[in-house]
C-alpha cells in the first residue's frame, strides 16, 4: 500500500540553524500539507500546496518558514533560523483531492537546543 | 470559525466493552468529519469520513462513526474494544464550502482500553 515517508526521523539542531525536513507524498496526489503537533498538544496546520504554490497557510507559518518541491517526488519544509519553541513532530500529509482524506508520514521529531 | 471539540481528554473502557469518543463540531456550511488514530511514536492513520450519504460511516479497525447534525456530533463507536485500540484519536472537521484545504483539529482524546 503507497504511503508517505519523511526524512529524517529524528533532528536536533542548534537555536539559529536552518533545517529541511523531507517528504515524499504518495505518488498520484496532488495535494501537499504540513502539520506540527508540539509534544502533548493538539495537531496544527501549517501550510498546503497544489499546483506548485502555496494554497494556504496558517499564522504559525511566518517568514521563517518555506516549502519548496524540488522534483516530481519531493516536498520539502524549510525553517530558516530555529527557534526553541520550533521543537515539535513535523507532519507531512498528501490527498488526491482538496476533499479526500490526507495521508500522514510518520513525522520528523524536530529538537531545536 | 470553524471548530471542533473532544470533550473527554481520555476515556477508559473495559475490554470487550462498547467504547465511544465525543467529537462535536461547528462550521458554517456543510462538514467534511474525519477521524485519525495515532499510536505512541507514530504517524496519524485514517480511521473513516463523512462526506455524504449515510450517516453511520464504517471505517478500519472495526470502528464506525455516526454524524448526527442536529447534534453537530460525529462520534466514534466500536462494538467490542481491543487492548490494541488504545491510542490518541482526533477529530478533524473541513468546511465543505470553505474554499480553504486545511483541517480543523480536536485536542485529541486518550482511548485506554483495560484487559
Amino acid at each position: 500500500e503507497p504511503e508517505v515517508t519523511q526524512t529524517p526521523s529524528h533532528q536536533v539542531t542548534q537555536m539559529g540553524q536552518e533545517v529541511i525536513l523531507r517528504c515524499v507524498p504518495i505518488s498520484n496526489h496532488l495535494y501537499f500539507y504540513w502539520y506540527r503537533q508540539i509534544l502533548g498538544q493538539k495537531v496544527e496546520f501549517l501550510v498546503s500546496f497544489y499546483n506548485n504554490e502555496i494554497s494556504e497557510k496558517s499564522e504559525i507559518f511566518d517568514d521563517q518558514f518555506s516549502v519548496e518541491r524540488p522534483d516530481g517526488s519531493n516536498f520539502t519544509l524549510k525553517i530558516r533560523s530555529t527557534k526553541l519553541e520550533d521543537s515539535a513532530m513535523y507532519f507531512c500529509a498528501s490527498s488526491e483531492s482538496s476533499y479526500n482524506e490526507q495521508f500522514f508520514g510518520p513525522g520528523t521529531r524536530l529538537t531545536v537546543l | 470559525a470553524q471548530s471542533v471539540a473532544q470533550p473527554e481528554d481520555q476515556v477508559n473502557v473495559a475490554e470487550g466493552n462498547p467504547l465511544t469518543v465525543k467529537c462535536t463540531y461547528s462550521v458554517s456550511g456543510n462538514p467534511y468529519l474525519f477521524w485519525y488514530v495515532q499510536y505512541p511514536n507514530r504517524g496519524l492513520q485514517f480511521l473513516l469520513k463523512y462526506i455524504t450519504g449515510d450517516n453511520l460511516v464504517k471505517g478500519s479497525y472495526g470502528f464506525e462513526a455516526e454524524f448526527n447534525k442536529s447534534q453537530t456530533s460525529f462520534h466514534l463507536k466500536k462494538p467490542s474494544a481491543l487492548v490494541s485500540d488504545s491510542a490518541l484519536y482526533f477529530c478533524a472537521v473541513r468546511d465543505w464550502e470553505d474554499s480553504n484545504y486545511q483541517l480543523i483539529w480536536g485536542a485529541g482524546t486518550k482511548l485506554i482500553i483495560k484487559p
